[in-house]
């Protein structure tokens, strides 16, 4: 199936810096999401992302449908203790496919 | 905001037994998911379902899993004779159409001794 290359896969920071996370792919995508899962949670989601090229920011988050359509970034800005958490990058390679997800970025985020 | 709900949160269940863990999707929605996260590991596709149907399954969900809408509102998944291997959370999602974002239950923790 699918496979989604997410980096880094963890990251310890120190509260007020900001951070970048990507997210690869070997087809084009349609559709790249970013989502952060709290410890016994289910996946939230922050952004979506339907067209290349496509700049999107919620809050402190941002983040882009690359160009190529096989990559998406997301920053956070200004990080505060409750970014910590889990996030993933999922996608869909065409309109009749399920979401396929990344392995995640653990973020820790040190006050 | 409308949430995906899903019951119990926690499932513990002897190998071999059946199970069945349940959601309430997202009133107006159209397609259903389940997915499983394995402890520690990535969010994994299950099955999709639409128009009363799966729509999609992936080779995790073999002859063991089945789905059904029983009503207008709940959405289950039945796994009909548990491995010490199916221990993982469960998530029930859904969605407008696949190319949206899907909205995501809280889990269900199942554990299997």
């Amino acid at each position: 199936g699918q496979q989604l290359n997410q980096s880094p896969q963890s990251m310890f920071i120190q509260e007020g810096e900001d951070v970048s996370m990507n997210c690869t792919s070997s087809s084009i995508f349609n559709t790249w999401l970013w989502y952060k899962q709290d410890p016994g949670e289910g996946p939230v989601l922050l952004i979506a992302l339907y067209k290349a090229g496509e700049l999107t920011s919620n809050g402190r988050l941002t983040a882009q449908f690359g160009i190529t359509r096989k990559d998406s970034f997301l920053n956070i800005s200004a990080s505060i203790p409750s970014d910590v958490g889990i996030y993933f990058c999922a996608g869909t390679y065409s309109g009749n496919t399920p979401l396929v997800f990344g392995k995640g970025t653990r973020l820790s985020v040190i006050a | 905001e409308p949430e995906v709900t899903q019951t119990p949160s926690h499932q513990v269940t002897q190998m071999g037994q059946e199970v069945i863990l349940r959601c309430v999707p997202i009133s107006n929605h159209l397609y259903f998911y389940w997915y499983r996260q394995i402890l520690g590991q990535k969010v994994e596709f299950l099955v999709s379902f639409y128009n009363n149907e799966i729509s999609e399954k992936s080779e995790i969900f073999d002859d063991q899993f089945s789905v059904e809408r029983p009503d207008g509102s709940n959405f289950t998944l039945k796994i009909r004779s548990t491995k010490l291997e199916d221990s993982a959370m469960y998530f029930c999602a859904s969605s407008e159409g696949q190319q949206y974002g899907y909205t995501f239950g809280s889990g269900t923790r199942l554990t299997v001794v």
